[in-house]
This record gives C-alpha cells, sequence and structure tokens, in this order.
C-alpha cells in the first residue's frame, strides 16, 4: 500500500529555533500534500495545502511566514516552523495525495509531535 | 459550514462487547465518508471509505453505515479487542468542493481485558 513518511516522529526545540518536518511519499508521486496540525483531544486542523513546483494555499489563519512549506519534488514536502513558541507545540499531520487520483484519496503520516521549551 | 460530530466522545468497554460509535454531519452534500483509526501520539491509518451512493462497507470486524440525508455514520464493532484501543475519527469530503476533509474529533476508545 501507498506509504507516507514523516521525519522526525517527535523533536524537541527550544523558543526562537525553527524546525523543519519532511514529509515523504514512499512508493508513489504525490502532487498534492497537506498539512494538518491536530492540538491534543482535538480534530485534526487543515494548516495548507502543497502543490509541488508552486507556492502553498494556507488555511485562514495559519501564518504563512511562520510556517513555511516547500513541495520541491513529487515526493517531498517539508514544513518549517520558523521562530517556534511555546504555543507552537503541537502535533502535525501530513498526508499526500497520489497523482493521476481523485484528490480525496489520501495517505496519511504518522505525525510529528513538536514541544517548543 | 460542514460540522461534524462524534458521539461518544469517550468510550471504555470490557473486552467481547459489541459497539456502535457515530458520527453526524451537518451538511448532507457528501461526497465520501471515511473512518480513521488514531493511536496515540500516531497518525491516521484508513478503516473504512463509504460513498456517497454507498450505504455500508465492511471489513472483518468493523461495519460501517451511512446515512446520507440524515447525515449520520455508525461504525460497528464486532467482539472489541483490547487492541481495538484507540481513538476513531470520522472525516467527511464534501461533494463538489475542496478535496478536504472535515474531521470530528474522535471517539476515544479503551477495550479492557
Amino acid at each position: 500500500g501507498a506509504v507516507v513518511s514523516q521525519h522526525p516522529s517527535w523533536v524537541i526545540c527550544k523558543s526562537g529555533t525553527s524546525v523543519k518536518i519532511e514529509c515523504r511519499s514512499l512508493d508513489f508521486q504525490a502532487t498534492t500534500m497537506f498539512w494538518y496540525r491536530q492540538f491534543p483531544k482535538q480534530s485534526l486542523m487543515l494548516m495548507a495545502t502543497s502543490n509541488e513546483g508552486s507556492k502553498a494555499t494556507y488555511e485562514q489563519g495559519v501564518e504563512k511566514d511562520k510556517f513555511l512549506i516547500n513541495h520541491a519534488s513529487l515526493t517531498l514536502s517539508t514544513l518549517t516552523v520558523t521562530s517556534a513558541h511555546p504555543e507552537d507545540s503541537s502535533f502535525y499531520i501530513c498526508s499526500a495525495a497520489p497523482s493521476g487520483l481523485a484528490k480525496n484519496i489520501q495517505y496519511f503520516g504518522a505525525g510529528t509531535r513538536l514541544s517548543v521549551l | 459550514k460542514q460540522e461534524v460530530t462524534q458521539i461518544p466522545a469517550a468510550l471504555s468497554v470490557p473486552e467481547g462487547e459489541n459497539l456502535v460509535l457515530n458520527c453526524s454531519f451537518t451538511d448532507s452534500a457528501i461526497y465520501n465518508l471515511q473512518w480513521f483509526r488514531q493511536d496515540p501520539g500516531k497518525g491516521l491509518t484508513s478503516l473504512l471509505l463509504i460513498q456517497s451512493s454507498q450505504r455500508e462497507q465492511t471489513s472483518g470486524r468493523l461495519n460501517a453505515s451511512l446515512d446520507k440525508s440524515s447525515g449520520r455514520s455508525t461504525l460497528y464493532i464486532a467482539a472489541s479487542q483490547p487492541g481495538d484501543s484507540a481513538t476513531y475519527l470520522c472525516a467527511v469530503l464534501r461533494a463538489g468542493g475542496s478535496y478536504i476533509p472535515t474531521f470530528g474529533r474522535g471517539t476515544s476508545l479503551i477495550v479492557h481485558p
């Protein structure tokens, strides 16, 4: 089956530093990838849609300068949390939609837990 | 705006019980509905996907039904096991719109031996 790998699975960083999270589709190409955020006992909230070779589309209320998204290839999207603060601590999950299939088919990564001290 | 509600929020049952998890959505114009499993600190695993034209889907001990007109779906788990302990999320994809699913908050299930 389609596998999406996220790295790292857990990261602890100091306030003010930047953290990069990678999302890779291992056995398929993904023109579109999605980044979600999940607070404890809350639902997944879409942050942005990442399209290969073009700028990401951010959801309302998500700061694009804070959460930098790069989708440079058909198998890799990265989310960089810049100047992280404790309130950015959360669980970040990516998903990937295989190229050529309907975009409602998404495969999810295992998530990255970010803890900002 | 689509809203997805899952009831109950938490459930604790002894092993062997048959369970029903509920999901309701406010806009019946959906493309599909999907049930996911999420283990603590982990990503999502897709369990069942029901297209809007379907009434139910089955996989092993899991059965999901869809009543689009009333805006409801149920996930039935037969003969529950401790390994079923996880959070179960329902996600609805709107018809004719974006391909971004709307997730419920989930039902946290504990099956104790």
